[in-house]
């Protein structure tokens, strides 16, 4: 079974450019998640979506940061403009609506590593 | 959601028994203890998950004592390859509500 795909897996910018990351879940997990994983921390959740809607977005710095899943599958997350404080790694992960038989709830994809310069 | 408390590092040496303690005072009734596991430059992955007493699978145990205000992760004969950061989490995974929150982890270095 294909795990979670993200891409581009690294992307250096300038800051006030225009960036955008794409996510492909786990076929037929329903729930999908954008983390932001700064260096030294773990990871802190932006947005999470049940199939098409947001269902929470309090962490999502709204001003420039923007994330949609269309069709409940594939999901994009954007920055515009992009600060220096960006620079971190982005996470996606999947979930099924029942945990699986040892309890796992989230799974995630390799990230995408920004640089803002 | 119940905070977290566990070392930022710590050292072993291979073959060594590794045994990860995570503080948790304020858990609720319904709320699971997860280890997720993390490699630079991958994403976390899922190690085990307890409510009570303990649970073991193909890679780790996890010990909660009765009081679940605390809970240790232990890895035996640890690796080379075991080299990375570990995170304790504690919430209710009922319904699947995905809040996951990661505290900084623990940074477990394994020596040769």
């Amino acid at each position: 079974e294909a795990g979670v795909v993200q891409s581009p897996r690294y992307k250096i910018i300038e800051k006030k450019q225009p960036v955008a990351f794409w996510c492909n879940p786990i076929s037929g997990h329903n729930t999908l998640y954008w983390y932001r994983q700064n260096l030294g921390q773990g990871p802190e959740l932006l947005i999470r979506y049940e199939n098409e809607e947001a269902v929470d977005d309090s962490q999502l710095p709204k001003d420039r940061f923007s994330a949609e899943r269309l069709k409940g599958v594939d999901s994009t997350l954007k920055i515009q403009p992009a600060e220096l404080g960006d620079s971190a790694v982005y996470l996606c992960a999947s979930s099924p609506n029942i945990p699986d038989r040892a309890g796992e709830t989230q799974y995630f994809g390799p990230g995408t590593r920004l640089l803002v310069l | 959601l119940a905070k977290t408390t566990q070392p930022i590092s710590m050292d072993s040496y291979e073959g060594q028994e590794v045994n990860i303690t995570c503080s948790h005072n304020n858990i609720a009734t319904n709320d699971y203890i997860t280890w997720y596991q993390q490699f630079p430059s991958q994403g976390p992955r899922f190690i085990i998950q307890g409510y009570k007493t303990k649970v073991t699978n193909e890679v780790a145990s996890l010990f909660i004592p009765a009081d679940r205000k605390s809970s240790t992760l232990s890895l035996p004969r640890v690796s080379l390859s075991d080299t990375a950061v570990y995170y304790c989490l504690v919430g209710d995974i009922r319904g699947n509500t995905g809040k996951l929150i990661f505290g900084q982890g623990t940074t477990l270095q394994v020596k040769p």
